[in-house]
């Protein structure tokens, strides 16, 4: 893996359900690893960043686990809501310095 | 709200134009940062300041200048832009200490279209 890499481009669920998305990454010279929610026409609000193989981190609904080996990481939102709905995007640092790289993003549509 | 601030959220502009987005960032944080967004595509580092000096320049061409006068403040200054620079413009800041670890917070953008 060269670039980072988010799967599925885009989904749509219906509210309740559980859901998750991947982010692959370079796992070579690997830093750090982050997790932002936009909204549309808002800012990037950032969920999470993990920097250890095996870190998991919990905010409300939403969890992520980072496996830095195998070079990737996967958000889940347990019982979907439409505000919920919104592009996931992830991002990795490499090299210690404080450059992200992003993937496309997921996109998320939670209908009711 | 992030904190972070951006002008005009949307501009139109001609090819033969002079125009500047202006960011600023109320948090105290020492770095600032200028990303690309264009459609389809991830969004894509430009410049990186840290305490007001530029850190990175990710190969962008001369008609985008930026200029960061203070740490609470970041221009674009855009001159003879091309209809492929139409795209979002997204401002953000860090403390400018931890570096990689650091959470960047983001600007709602200025979305501009280059006629």
């Amino acid at each position: 893996i060269l670039n980072v890499e988010q799967s599925p481009q885009s989904l749509h669920v219906q509210e309740g359900d559980s859901t998750n998305f991947t982010c692959s990454f370079p796992s070579s010279n690997f830093y750090a690893l982050h997790w932002y929610r936009w909204e549309t026409a808002k800012s990037p609000e950032a969920l999470f960043v993990m920097t250890l193989n095996g870190d998991e981190k919990k905010k409300g609904q939403i969890s992520a686990t980072l496996n830095t080996k195998e070079g990737y990481s996967y958000l889940y939102i347990k019982g979907s809501q439409p505000e919920d709905s919104a592009t996931y995007l992830c991002a990795s640092t490499t090299g210690g310095g404080n450059k992200l790289t992003f993937g496309t993003g997921t996109q998320l549509k939670v209908e009711l | 709200e992030t904190g972070v601030t951006q002008t005009p959220r949307h501009l139109v502009m001609g090819m033969t134009n002079k125009k500047s987005l202006k960011c600023e960032q109320h948090l105290g944080h020492n770095a600032m940062y200028w990303y690309k967004q264009s459609a389809k595509k991830p969004l894509e580092l430009m410049f990186v300041y840290s305490l007001e000096e530029r850190v990175e320049n990710n190969s962008v061409p001369s008609r985008f200048s930026p200029e960061c006068p203070n740490s609470s403040h970041l221009f674009l200054h855009l001159h003879t832009l091309q209809p492929e620079d139409s795209a979002l413009y997204l401002c953000a800041s860090s403390p400018g200490l931890a570096a990689y670890q650091e959470t960047q917070y983001f600007g709602p953008g200025t979305r501009l279209l280059v006629l």
